[in-house]
């Protein structure tokens, strides 16, 4: 399979704990999204890499949020003391650079649980 | 800012019959708009995109749009529903005006297809 991978599918943690989530684009994409989607809602722009450059971030993206893209491929996103309102689906995309209208390849998402 | 609307919370069909799902969009400069279907406990799968050109858009598993300028529209459809098109819905628009050309999602429309 080609297309955007992300790890773990499920997270269940306890509240003031910190977690990671791992997306991994597909290989020739250089540019890569993190949305966040709660339930009943479309999803909502957190932050975009081109290459291993974090370009934007969106004020949804609180100083507990923090993304990296190391080596231009894989990037995590990591969120640090969770809160319950951190609970939603973590999806992850990546396009390709060489147009402005190039549709996003989403992964399965990772759902987070915070108890 | 550019934003979409999704009027219909949920469209029911019948099986057999023609669908569509509305979608009406508000930017400042050309659109640039996009249908993604997500189905349970999955990513978003793109579907199709208008970017210039024809107004009639032609698609993944059959679906179409129709764009509208004067409408300010681009509803989604089909000739001939399937069970198997009962699924969650999203249009969304290309923020192109920036440097990341993220989406901007709609809220989402449920589709349920009645055999």
């Amino acid at each position: 399979d080609t297309g955007v991978s992300q790890d773990p599918r499920h997270k269940i943690t306890k509240r003031g704990q910190n977690v990671t989530f791992r997306c991994d684009p597909i290989s020739e994409h250089n540019r890569l999204y993190w949305y966040r989607q709660t339930l009943g809602q479309g999803p909502e722009f957190l932050t975009y890499f081109q290459n291993e450059a974090q370009l934007e971030k969106s004020r949804l993206l609180s100083d507990r949020f923090s993304a990296e893209r190391p080596k231009g491929s894989f990037s995590t996103l990591e969120i640090q003391r969770t809160e319950q309102g951190d609970s939603a689906m973590y999806l992850c995309a990546s396009s390709l650079g060489n147009g402005d209208y190039n549709e996003q390849f989403f992964g399965p998402g990772t759902r987070l649980t915070v108890l | 800012a550019q934003s979409v609307a999704q009027p219909e919370d949920q469209v029911n069909v019948a099986e057999g019959n023609p669908l569509t799902v509305k979608c009406t969009y508000s930017v400042s400069g050309n659109p640039y708009l996009f249908w993604y279907v997500q189905y349970p406990n999955r990513g978003l799968q793109f579907l199709l995109k208008y970017i210039t050109g024809d107004n009639l858009v032609k698609g993944s598993y059959g679906f179409e749009a129709e764009f509208n300028k004067s409408q300010t529209s681009f509803h989604l459809k089909k000739p001939s529903a399937l069970v198997s098109d009962s699924a969650l819905y999203f249009c969304a628009v290309s923020d192109y005006g920036g440097a990341t050309n993220k989406l901007i999602f709609g809220t989402g429309t449920l589709l349920a297809v009645q055999p």
